[in-house]
């Protein structure tokens, strides 16, 4: 089925180790976006992709490392996580970013809890 | 600098009555709002957008109000129904800065 997806889906793991969250999108949308939703927050963005190869720094980076080798995929990895990275994490696509009101497409959320 | 906000945490309405969920913001360049909503286990899905330059939007049940002078929106939800019952955002767009900013979001519960 055309969509994008997150795994895993629930991930609980230590402070200092690494941990690497993946999406997929099957729409070959151009933009790909990394958000992270925190009480009070809202969703805030911590990394987005215009093509492969090309990625920025949303609103929060610091801690987050991206890559896009291929359109579909766009992984988020913490290199060496730490509590204050507990969060539900949320990837979306879009055609055209933000240079127009098409929306965003989200996943699912991946619940990451760093103990 | 929280340049979205959404006041109301929670909001509780009757089946049948009328959903008012508010949105506040700061900078006047906003290009588009948008209104999202959230299930639980689930990611946000996109509802309804509005131009700056326009006042209203209006897509079946639900329409959005704009008034730029409050710097302010809001989300008409008519009549409510208990499948309406989620996560409400409120998201401004600035075309020129590259961000989509969304507020904390509100719980909307309409009752049976």
């Amino acid at each position: 089925d055309a969509g994008i997806t997150q795994s895993p889906r629930y991930k609980i793991t230590e402070t200092g180790r690494q941990v690497t969250l993946m999406c997929h999108q099957t729409w070959s949308h151009s933009y790909m976006f990394w958000y992270r939703q925190d009480l009070g927050h809202g969703l805030r963005l911590i990394y987005y992709s215009a093509a492969a190869d090309i990625t920025d720094k949303g609103e929060v980076p610091d801690g987050y490392v991206v890559s896009r080798s291929k359109t579909e995929n766009f992984p988020l990895t913490l290199e060496s996580a730490t509590r204050s990275q507990t969060s539900v994490y949320f990837c979306a696509s879009s055609h055209t970013g933000f240079y127009s009101n098409q929306p965003q497409h989200f996943g699912d959320g991946t619940r990451l809890s760093i103990l | 600098d929280q340049q979205v906000k959404q006041n109301s945490p929670s909001l509780s309405v009757q089946e049948g009555r009328i959903s008012i969920l508010n949105c506040d913001y700061t900078n006047s360049m906003f290009d588009y709002f948008l209104w999202y909503k959230k299930y639980p286990a689930e990611g946000p899905t996109f509802l309804i957008s509005i131009s700056s330059i326009k006042d209203k939007n209006e897509d079946g049940r639900f329409t959005v109000f704009l008034n730029k002078s409050a710097k302010h929106l809001s989300l008409h939800i008519v009549p409510s129904q208990p499948g309406d019952s989620a996560v409400y955002f409120c998201a401004a767009l600035l075309t020129s800065g590259s961000r989509l900013t969304f507020g904390e979001g509100t719980q909307l519960t309409v009752n049976p």
